[in-house]
């Protein structure tokens, strides 16, 4: 079955630093990935659509200067926490679907927890 | 905007109970209708896709309906077990070319089926 895998599975930094997290799509391509976050005992919302190739767009109250996201090929998105604070932390889930196959629906990563002390 | 709402947030039932997690959704114009399952600390998994022209999908001791003119999905959870415990989670997928792939979430609901 389709497999959407993320790395790291968690990360703690300080405070200002740049956290780079991977979303990889293992035996399909996707030319559209998503971004989603979720805090502590709350849903997942989601932040950003990756397009393959070109700019991601963002969700409403998401800074997309913080927030950076690279789709540079059909099977790999990143999205970059830039000078990360304490409130950035939270859980960071990735997912993606198979487009010759969407009756399957949408494939999750196994998400990234990020710590920002 | 499509908003998706789960009743009851939170349920406690004893083992071999059935279970009965309700969601509703706003915008009836859904592509897919999805749930999973968190467990504590870890991503989702995938349970049930319903598409928008089926009505129910079974899945072992899992069965999801979707009433698309009412707006609502079940998910029943027949003959529970502890380690059913877990929060569940639906999802709409809207049918809108511009909202397509950007599933919107309930917010849960938290299951402990008691030994």
């Amino acid at each position: 079955g389709a497999v959407v895998s993320q790395h790291p599975s968690w990360v703690i930094c300080k405070s200002g630093t740049s956290v780079k997290i991977e979303c990889r799509s293992l035996d399909f391509q996707a030319t559209t990935m998503f971004w989603y976050r979720q805090f502590p005992k709350q849903s997942l919302m989601l932040m950003a659509t990756s397009n393959e190739g070109s700019k991601a767009t963002y969700e409403q109250g998401v800074e997309k200067d913080k927030f950076l996201i690279n789709h540079a090929s059909l099977t790999l998105s990143t999205l970059t926490v830039t000078s990360a604070h304490p409130e950035d932390s939270s859980f960071y889930i990735c997912s993606a679907r198979n487009q010759h196959r969407l009756h399957l629906g949408q494939f999750f990563g196994p998400g990234t927890r990020l710590t920002v002390l | 905007k499509q908003e998706v709402t789960q009743i009851p947030a939170a349920l406690s039932v004893p083992e071999g109970e059935n279970l009965v997690l309700n969601c509703s959704f706003t915008d009836s114009a859904i592509y897919n209708l999805q749930w999973f399952r968190q467990d504590p600390g870890k991503g989702l998994t995938s349970l049930l896709l319903i598409q928008s022209s089926q009505r129910e999908q079974t899945s072992g001791r899992l069965n999801a309906s979707l009433d698309k003119s009412s707006g609502r999905s079940t998910l029943y959870i027949a003959a529970s077990q502890p380690g059913d415990s877990a929060t569940y989670l639906c999802a709409a997928e809207p049918m809108t070319t511009d909202s397509w792939g950007k599933f919107q979430f309930g917010a849960g609901t938290q299951v402990v089926v008691t030994p």
